[in-house]
């Protein structure tokens, strides 16, 4: 078993940046995906390949990883990104996905 | 577009079964490796199983570990979970999600309900 840690809670004032970590052994090594989750609704991904953007998603939404913590950016944070936000790596050796507990984002 | 709608969900006992359905559209199913996810309420994500796109490879959640067997029927384009033994952790809501190749998940359907009655 793989264990990702989150924060439980981060807040951040509209216009700010909001950087959402997710710890991991050794997960600079890997592949790290992010997902917004709105209540009510399905998860969206946000993030994959730890630094790409799906398409219509934006721009000040972006990812990094480096030793044993990952990590989503979210610059000039707006009210409409207040939501749940997970990390997500997949083990491509078992076949495996694991989640983070998840962080929610208050936007104050 | 991208289409994935789960149904199946329901009420169910202590012990029983059910079978989970995702009627998938808008992409080419048959090459597309899929998988279930849940989320308990008020908790976060859990993955509960992968299946390949030939059918051929999947993998499972400890949790759910010889109950549950994830499905497909290519020429029909859709995606099922057969959970047996349920019990009231298994109380979540169902997502089907479409892999991206990379193992992230790219399209989620809404979700299926699925609760316990005493």
């Amino acid at each position: 078993s793989y264990v990702l840690t989150q924060p439980p809670s981060v807040s951040v004032a509209p216009g700010k940046t909001a950087r959402i970590t997710c710890g991991g052994d050794n997960i600079g090594r890997k592949s790290v995906h992010w997902y917004q989750q709105k209540p009510g609704q399905a998860p969206v991904q946000v993030i994959y390949s730890t630094t790409d953007r799906p398409s219509g998603i934006s721009e000040r939404f972006s990812g990094s990883n480096s030793g044993n913590t990952a990590a989503l950016t979210i610059s000039r944070v707006e009210a409409g990104d207040e939501a749940d936000y997970y990390c997500q790596v997949w083990d491509s050796l078992i076949y495996h996905c694991f989640f983070g507990g998840g962080t929610k984002l208050t936007v104050l | 577009q991208v289409q994935l709608v789960e149904s199946g969900g329901g009420v169910v006992q202590t012990g029983r079964s059910l079978r989970l359905s995702c009627a998938a559209s808008g992409f080419t199913f048959a090459v597309s490796p899929m998988h279930w996810v849940r989320q308990a309420p008020g908790k976060g994500l859990e993955w509960v199983a992968f299946l390949s796109n030939d059918g051929t490879t999947d993998t499972y959640a400890d949790s759910v570990k010889g109950r549950f067997t994830i499905s497909r029927d290519n020429s029909r384009n859709t995606l099922y979970l057969q959970m047996n033994s349920l019990g009231a952790d298994d109380t979540a809501i169902y997502y089907c999600a479409r892999d991206r190749e990379d193992g992230s998940f790219d399209f989620w359907g809404q979700g299926t309900l699925v609760t316990f009655s005493s």
